[in-house]
């Protein structure tokens, strides 16, 4: 069965700096991988998403993620943080059937 | 605009009462998904259903139940209310053809607090 491994529950950043959130996840076969942001008492909206192809990929609000099957890693990145980014980002993997979520990184922007 | 719509956004019950967690999609998306967030974990899937007339249990024990009546429609009912079911319920829909391929739409979510 696929899982996800997020291993930062929390990370600061300042605003204008660079950005890298880690998610590994554990599956046998080529995985469907998500990347997702969730507002405070909102639901989970879909950031980017890779299947095949090239490895970086790019999202929406200027994020991108890069897949590395060496790593079992799909690390999401963004080159400037705007104070709006500040949410919960949920790493998924999908075996096209299901999904599953890793626990969450919550990202605070200081000024 | 398609989207998909979860009533109450918050919701305050006491011990013992009944409550169904509304759901509906504009999408005419025949997978729907319950999932119950708490803070600092993963989402668990407590019930799916792959189109009308079918519901399953996901992989979190839960006290609930779902019916899938019509394709649009998805509530999540509890019969009797406990505070251990004080949750965030998130409820999601994505096309036939694969999950991978098109990934999910979630709602906003319910907020449930059982005193």
């Amino acid at each position: 069965a696929q899982s996800v491994t997020q291993p930062d529950i929390h990370i600061t950043v300042s605003e204008g700096a660079s950005l890298e959130l880690r998610c590994n996840y554990s599956y046998g076969a080529t995985p469907y991988l998500f990347w997702y942001v969730q507002s405070p008492g909102q639901g989970l909206q879909l950031l980017l998403k890779y299947f095949s192809g090239d490895t970086l990929v790019q999202g929406i609000k200027g994020f991108e993620a890069e897949f590395k099957r060496s790593q079992s890693s799909f690390n999401l990145r963004k080159p400037s943080v705007h104070w709006s980014d500040a949410a919960e980002y949920f790493c998924a993997v999908s075996n096209n059937n299901d999904m599953r979520f890793g626990a969450g990184t919550r990202l605070t922007v200081k000024p | 605009e398609a989207d998909i719509y979860q009533t109450p956004r918050y919701l305050v019950i006491g011990t013992g009462k009944k409550i169904t967690l509304e759901c509906s999609q504009t999408m005419g998306h025949d997978k729907m998904y319950w999932y119950q967030q708490d803070p600092g974990m993963e989402l668990h899937l407590i019930h799916y259903s792959y189109g009308v007339n079918s519901t399953e249990k996901g992989d979190l024990s839960s006290e609930s139940t779902v019916s899938r009546i019509r394709t649009e429609h998805f509530p999540l009912t509890l019969e009797s209310a406990r505070p251990s079911h004080t949750s965030q319920y998130l409820c999601a829909s994505s096309k036939s053809g694969g999950v991978g391929s098109y990934g999910y739409t979630f709602g906003s979510g319910t907020r449930l607090t059982v005193v």
